[in-house]
């Protein structure tokens, strides 16, 4: 079955202890993303990659991390989490060709204390 | 700051009806438009895309473009209590960046 899957799905941490949410996609896509989603704001991206070794600043990339060594996976860190990260997120993953139509995944909901 | 607007809702239409959904943008240089809609609790799901000025049908849902009016709309046709939800209007711009409004959240009275 093509999916993006992220892991965990749910995660209760505290201020400044390290973090990382994965992100899998098995479509071979070559674009991936990594979006929040907050009450009245919508979503918005923090960080794309085009291609392995490859990533982009979104429209909120600060107080976060990625990095994209394999095709298929591209983690989010949060080296120092904070209690304005706690948070909806969605990865999502594209073809390179086309008009990018992004697949999401399921969503982490991140509280931090 | 690149800016992706619409109603917020909610939108209530009763069953059998056309809802209509607006979007407007202010970066002029946009070039693929997408509608996404996402259930409660759920991750969103893509409905249309569209690339080119004026309309794009699929189905009961129709997405309309004018990119002079920085304006896309998206239409559904007899409506159905499980078209429920909120709808997503996201803009691509340079490279991979996308924007994405708030959301109109839809309600189809039975």
């Amino acid at each position: 079955e093509a999916q993006v899957t992220q892991n965990p799905r749910y995660l209760i941490t505290v201020t400044g202890k390290k973090l990382t949410v994965t992100c899998s996609q098995n479509m071979n896509h070559e674009y991936m993303s990594w979006y929040r989603q907050d009450p009245g704001l919508g979503l918005r991206q923090i960080y794309y990659s085009m291609n392995v070794e490859v990533t982009d600043k979104g429209d909120v990339p600060e107080g976060y991390k990625v990095s994209r060594k394999e095709k298929r996976n591209f983690p989010l860190i949060l080296e120092s989490p904070s209690p304005n990260q706690t948070s909806l997120y969605f990865c999502a993953s594209s073809y390179g060709q086309g008009g990018n139509e992004q697949f999401f995944g399921p969503g982490t909901r991140l509280t931090v204390l | 700051q690149k800016e992706v607007e619409q109603n917020s809702g909610p939108l209530s239409v009763p069953e059998g009806a056309i809802a209509s959904l607006n979007c407007t943008y202010s970066d002029r240089v946009s070039q693929s438009f997408f509608w996404y809609r996402q259930y409660s609790g759920k991750s969103p799901e893509l409905i249309m895309s569209i690339y080119s000025n004026g309309d794009k049908e699929d189905g009961r849902f129709t997405a309309q473009l004018n990119k002079a009016s920085q304006y896309v709309s998206l239409l559904i046709r007899d409506s159905q209590p499980s078209d429920s939800a909120t709808y997503l209007c996201a803009v691509k711009g340079r490279g991979q960046n996308f924007v994405f409004g708030p959301g109109t959240r839809l309600s189809v009275l039975p």
